[in-house]
Formats: structure tokens, sequence, C-alpha cells
């Protein structure tokens, strides 16, 4: 009864390369986001989705590119992989967005190395 | 831009006593703060949170203590156990997204 779920788990790449990274969620949440957590652990959001639209992007490449089929699946393609790109991608969702509070539930992370 | 801060990047605790893990934030208009464990490998989970208009929640056995004339957020874990050894975070909301500090790593010694 996983909550958050991704795919892969490792992904090992070269340079230059383009990936994905899928998400999914059976919570009916209608938020999900994606962060990047660098080698220090530092975890900063990249993007935020609710009911299929873009609501936060924090400044990202343009190398990134989000995709939401629909509310309960949240995809990660990165075109032109760099080696600064290595990092844990976590996805997250949570019920709602612009409320005082709401938990984030995080997957199990996606670990990519660019070589 | 503003960002959460953890005092101490490592705490080592005995097993069995208390632990407190504190967190400095420096943008007033945050509403909500939350604490989050991330184990070895795993995601972040969820273990309290808090809204600006209090100054204290209690769960099982973890209380989070706000201190909003300083800005400081404080998590304590009574009875640490090894099970408690993870990396914890605490992040603010503000402008409808969360902003992590950068963790504090609890090992527990038995």
């Amino acid at each position: 009864d996983t909550a958050v779920s991704q795919t892969p788990k490792y992904l090992v790449t070269q340079m230059g390369n383009d990936k994905s990274i899928k998400c999914e969620q059976n919570l009916g949440h209608d938020t999900m986001y994606w962060y990047k957590q660098d080698s220090k652990k530092f975890l900063k959001i990249m993007f935020s989705y609710n009911n299929k639209e873009l609501i936060i992007n924090e400044t990202v490449p343009n190398r990134f590119s989000p995709k939401s089929p629909d509310k309960a699946h949240l995809n990660l393609h990165i075109n032109s992989l760099e080696l600064g790109d290595s990092a844990v991608y976590f996805c997250a969702s949570s019920q709602d967005f612009g409320t005082a509070s709401y938990e984030q539930y995080f997957g199990p992370g996606t670990r990519l190395t660019v070589t | 831009g503003e960002s959460v801060g953890l005092h101490l990047p490592t705490l080592s605790v005995q097993e069995g006593d208390n632990s407190i893990i504190n967190c400095a934030y420096s943008n007033s208009a945050s509403d909500y703060f939350i604490w989050y464990k991330q184990e070895s490998g795993k995601g972040p989970q969820f273990i309290i949170d808090i809204r600006s208009n209090m100054d204290k929640r209690q769960g099982q056995r973890v209380t989070v203590l706000l201190n909003k004339t300083v800005k400081h957020l404080s998590l304590q874990i009574a009875a640490t156990q090894p099970g408690d050894s993870a990396v914890y975070f605490c992040a603010e909301n503000s402008d409808y997204k969360l902003s992590f500090g950068a963790g504090t790593t609890v090992t527990v010694r038995a």
C-alpha cells in the first residue's frame, strides 16, 4: 500500500542523456511536488502541481520539464543531463495547496548519478 | 532569500535520554512549521507540525516548541530510542511552499 511511489529508485547515466523519473500517489491528493536533495542533504523544492496545473517553479533550468497527465501522477523529464544534476529526487504529495497546514507525503526517492 | 536553518548539524545522544533539536527561521511571515525525520535511504517522514498561533504542541514522545519572538523552533524527543537515529529537518511554510533547513543528524548511542 505504497502511498507515494517513484521509479526508478536508482538511475545511472552519462552526461548529455535524457531521462525521466515517474511518480504516482494513491492518496487522492490534489497537489504533487518534486524536490531535489543534494549531497549535503539540503532539500529544495523544484516544482509543484495542483490538479495538473503548475503552481510553483523554483527557477529550475528548463532542461527539467515536469508533466502531470492526471492528478495522481507527476513525472520529471530531464534533458541534456549534467554532472550537477546528480542528487536524490523526491516526489511528494499533499491533500491541498494554499492552506495554512498541509502534510506532505514523500516518496522513497530516486538517486540519480550522472557520469 | 530567507531560509530555515538548524543550529547543529549533528547530535549524539544516549539511549533513554531526551533529545533537543533546534532550528532558527528567518521569515516572520511563515505561518506553519513542520518537523520531518529522514532515515537512511528513505524519504522524509512527517513527525509533527505547529501553526504560528501556537507555541507548543505535543505528540507521541515528541514536543515542538515555537518561539516567534526570536524565530526559533525546537523538537524534543523523550526517551530517545535507537530507531530515532535519522536526519531531522525543520521546514517553514510561506508563499504556499515549504522551505527546509539543512538537517540535524541524530545518532543514538546504546
